[in-house]
């Protein structure tokens, strides 16, 4: 069974633009979370999808949105990107909301803004 | 505000010794905690998980304890060997099952 796919594995975007990063989870998973990880700051939550529709939300600018497929493939997209949106995301699936043990992550999309 | 804290971002520790990792809280709302291991180029993976009505989980050479009225949990690794070293994130999950909480993470390195 494939794992948590992610795309592209590297990114650089310089201030302002915009920027799409791809996930598709598990096949029959059907929760998607994103996570943003930065030196010293851990995992910061972005959005939980489960169904096509958010479920949580973290505590990031609108600048940061996503958006869940009915294949459960889900987009997360950064507008006008900052130095300090430099990070890993990490994309995890799992079969539906709260199966924290059941939680598989991706290898994530390096992001470099410059 | 941090809810989550390993406020050791790194640790080494030798072959065959014991490894603990520790991990504080303030959200007294957290009521499942959970560990999870990284290795560089890959995404985190489960670990062990404790529930706060326990103070005390056990998975082979990996432990768990939870001290409720500290906000305090670690986990101990017997014996640690080469493989263990990585980056472990301890998280937290509210009582009313929303997302994760992460901490900042402790990079353990275990010398042969």
């Amino acid at each position: 069974k494939a794992g948590v796919t992610q795309t592209p594995r590297y990114l650089i975007k310089t201030r302002g633009q915009q920027v799409t990063l791809s996930c598709s989870p598990i096949s029959g998973h059907r929760s998607v979370s994103w996570y943003q990880q930065t030196p010293g700051q851990g995992l910061q939550f972005l959005f939980e999808y489960f169904s096509e529709t958010q479920r949580n939300k973290g505590n990031f600018p609108g600048r940061f949105s996503g958006r869940q497929f009915s294949n459960s493939r889900s987009e997360m997209n950064v507008s006008t990107l900052e130095l300090g949106d430099s990070a890993l995301y990490l994309c995890a699936s799992s079969l539906a909301p709260g199966l924290n043990e059941k939680l598989f992550f991706g290898s994530g999309t390096q992001l470099s803004v410059l | 505000d941090q809810q989550v804290k390993q406020n050791s971002p790194s640790l080494s520790v030798q072959e065959g010794r014991i490894s603990i990792l520790n991990c504080d809280y303030t959200n007294s709302m957290f009521d499942y905690f959970l560990w999870y291991k990284k290795y560089p180029a890959e995404g985190p993976t489960f670990l062990i998980s404790i529930s706060s009505i326990k103070d005390k989980n056990e998975d082979g050479r990996f432990t768990v304890f939870l001290n409720k009225s500290a906000k305090h949990l670690s986990l101990h690794i017997v014996p640690s060997q080469p493989g263990d070293s990585a980056v472990y994130f301890c998280a937290a999950r509210d009582n009313a099952g929303n997302m994760l909480t992460f901490g900042g993470g402790t990079r353990l390195m275990v010398k042969p």
